[in-house]
């Protein structure tokens, strides 16, 4: 009965491999989001779908390909991964945009070798 | 200058103790304002939403000073379990599709025994 689930929880690749990250919402919300939370503890919006409509697309490098095959779903596709990838992805979704609460995910740890 | 500026500590105070966290924020057109908790490798959760007329839940106190773009957060009777990292959160907008939460890279908190 996990609200906001994610897979997988810890992901270890190479340098140029393709990865996805999955994340599933139980809570009937309309939007969604991927954050990445850096080295730094900085927690940055990437991506955030309305209906599983692309709203913002934060100056992201285009390696990194969001889907949202529904709006309970929504996928990270990164192509390429660099050793600047490594971080923490975080999913979240509300019912609305902000300043509607925000519940996020567990989170998936990045390294990149 | 960053959207929201918090000092990151650590803050290290015994049980039993006050301690007040405070963050300022760049856009004076910023609509919404929040306090989520990060556990040390969880996801943040929303702790309260901060009012103009200031609010309280418990043990926390926010307030909010618009004329001076600050945010605090003010923590009474300390527990071991307040240990966490406190984010302050801004929300440029007051709602609508594009409207997003821009967070502070947090203050971590360590509640001593």
């Amino acid at each position: 009965d996990t609200a906001v689930s994610q897979t997988p929880k810890y992901l270890v690749t190479q340098m140029g491999n393709d990865k996805s990250i999955k994340c599933e919402q139980n809570l009937g919300h309309d939007t969604m989001y991927w954050y990445k939370q850096d080295s730094k503890k900085f927690l940055k919006i990437m991506f955030s779908y309305n209906n599983k409509e692309l709203i913002i697309n934060e100056t992201v490098p285009n390696r990194f390909s969001p889907k949202s095959p529904d709006k309970a779903h929504l996928n990270l596709h990164i192509n390429s991964l660099e050793l600047g990838d490594s971080a923490v992805y975080f999913c979240a979704s509300s019912q609305d945009p902000p300043p509607d609460t925000q519940y996020f995910g567990p989170g998936t740890r990045l390294t990149v070798l | 200058r960053k959207e929201v500026e918090q000092d990151p500590g650590p803050f290290n105070v015994p049980e039993g103790a006050t301690v007040a966290f405070n963050c300022t924020y760049s856009n004076s057109a910023s609509q919404s304002f929040f306090w989520y908790r990060q556990d040390c490798r969880k996801e943040p959760k929303l702790l309260m939403s901060v009012y103009s007329s200031g609010n309280e839940d418990g043990r926390f106190t926010a307030q909010l000073n618009r004329a001076s773009q600050y945010i605090s957060l003010l923590i009474r009777d300390s527990k071991l379990s307040d240990s966490a990292t406190y984010l302050c959160v801004v929300s440029p907008q007051g709602g609508g599709a594009t409207n997003k939460l821009i967070f502070g890279t947090g203050t971590l908190l360590a509640v001593q025994p």
